[in-house]
């Protein structure tokens, strides 16, 4: 069973650029959740997906940000307009769709990188 | 609103020291859980403990041993006989539950403390 995958693992930007982060949750995960750590801090939650539905965004930037996690492929975190300060290491966690926990498994991350 | 704090920005020891990182968090759930990461210098999160907070059992695994005190709201985490590869970042994470059900919910992370073991 594989584990949480995601792609690219390494992205670099040009200012005003979009980039496109994809989380491919593990085989019957249908909770996704998406963090950001910036450079030298801990992981800040964005948001927690369900298949085709946004349960939590509070994380999420108000602008530029969105997220989406289609019935059929992999959840798409997208940031339009890419600044510096988006230069950061991006990770995706998914979780099964059980009534008692289940631990969120973690993705090894893609680093953005924005010139 | 949930906070993790780790007052430790970063520890320095030799090998063969024990040391303990600490960890505090914040929270108005009465049903949660705790969590410790390891994060090397390659980037990935490495998945070390998971805690619910209706089981205050100290628990060991190997060199590492966790002390979980929800009298004083702490979960710290103990290495025994240090080792160089022991370096990394760690990270402690609360994750709130949801309609007091134990179930997945977005985590709380710490700013880490980072732990360089000499040789």
């Amino acid at each position: 069973n594989a584990g949480v995958m995601q792609n690219p693992r390494h992205l670099v930007r040009r200012r005003g650029q979009e980039a496109r982060l994809r989380c491919s949750p593990m085989k019957g995960h249908s909770h996704v959740y998406w963090y950001r750590q910036l450079p030298e801090e801990g992981l800040k939650f964005m948001v927690y997906l369900q298949k085709e539905n946004i349960i939590d965004e509070s994380g999420m930037p108000k602008e530029r940000f969105s997220a989406e996690f289609p019935k059929e492929g992999p959840s798409i975190l997208r940031i339009q307009q890419v600044v510096r300060g988006d230069s950061a290491a991006y990770f995706c966690a998914s979780s099964p769709p059980s009534v008692s926990y289940n631990e969120q498994f973690f993705g090894p991350g893609t680093r953005l990188t924005v010139l | 609103a949930q906070k993790v704090t780790q007052a430790q920005t970063e520890i320095s020891v030799v090998e063969k020291e024990d040391v303990t990182l600490d960890c505090v968090y914040e929270t108005r759930d009465t049903t949660y859980y705790l969590f410790w990461y390891k994060q090397p210098p390659s980037g990935e999160l490495v998945f070390l403990i998971r805690r619910n907070s209706f089981d205050e059992q100290n628990e060991i695994s190997g060199r590492y041993s966790w002390n979980f005190q929800k009298s004083t709201s702490s979960f710290n985490f103990t290495i025994t006989a240090s080792q160089v590869v022991d370096s990394a970042v760690y990270f402690c994470a609360l994750s709130e539950s949801s309609l007091g059900v134990l179930r997945a919910g977005k985590s709380t992370f710490g700013d880490g403390t980072t732990l360089t073991v000499k040789p």
